[in-house]
């Protein structure tokens, strides 16, 4: 059984500081990590992938990955109250094929003004 | 790009009656879409791939006679819940995968379809 781990929150940050979401996970053949971002009621949307070691940015956001550790992370620098959201970290389990998707259950972040 | 929408987004029913879900890709095809179920508060669900022209593959617990897909082109993957029951309402919500070609090798979500059950 593959699994993925976050803490549930909420994280708590104050408007303009840097709020830093983790993810563990078990499967050590787990080759691709995504986190989505979730407003309520909502699909979860895209904000990164990340294949490899080490850190990969896009804007306000840093995704970092570290496969000896089995643990994914994602930096939001200058965090605004319309980041607001939970943050899902993904991972692609490659099984057979397929690339199903295993969900964390997610990280709820408040960003207050 | 990498649109895939669902309809209907929302929808309500009785207990016993059946409800079909479409999940279209807009502007690319797809051999392979999935379909998940969110529960409150609770992360996302595989519960069943669905492979163009073949037999979907459903995960350990989802019943395949209950939760019936049919994906019948490259666009359209449907999910049909039969019979359903107060304890199926949830949010359920599919994805696409573009073809090699037509995009990036990611899941594109649909906007989910929330399923109340009275």
């Amino acid at each position: 059984q593959k699994e993925v781990e976050q803490n549930s929150g909420p994280l708590s940050v104050p408007e303009g500081a840097i709020a830093s979401l983790n993810c563990t996970y078990s499967d050590r053949v787990s080759q691709s990590f995504f986190w989505y971002r979730q407003y309520s009621g909502k699909s979860p949307e895209l904000i990164m992938s990340i294949y490899s070691n080490g850190d990969k940015e896009d804007g306000r956001f840093t995704a970092q990955l570290n496969k000896a550790s089995q643990y994914v992370s994602l930096l939001i620098r200058d965090s605004q109250p319309s980041d607001s959201a939970t943050y899902l970290c993904a991972l692609d389990t490659m099984d057979t094929g397929r690339r199903a998707l295993t969900f964390g259950s997610g990280t709820r972040l408040q960003v207050q003004p | 790009g990498a649109v895939v929408s669902q309809h209907p987004s929302r929808v309500i029913c009785k207990s016993g009656t059946s409800v079909k879900i479409e999940c279209r890709s807009l502007d690319f095809q797809a051999t392979t879409m999935f379909w998940y179920r969110q529960f409150p508060k609770q992360s996302l669900m595989l519960m069943a791939t669905s492979n163009e022209g073949s037999k979907a593959t459903y995960e350990q617990g989802v019943e395949k006679d209950k939760f019936l897909i049919n994906h019948a082109s490259l666009t359209l993957s449907t999910l049909t819940v039969t019979s359903a029951h107060p304890e199926d309402s949830s949010f359920y919500i599919c994805s696409a995968v573009p073809v090699p070609g037509q995009g990036t090798d990611t899941q594109y979500f649909g906007p989910g379809t929330r399923l109340t059950v009275l």
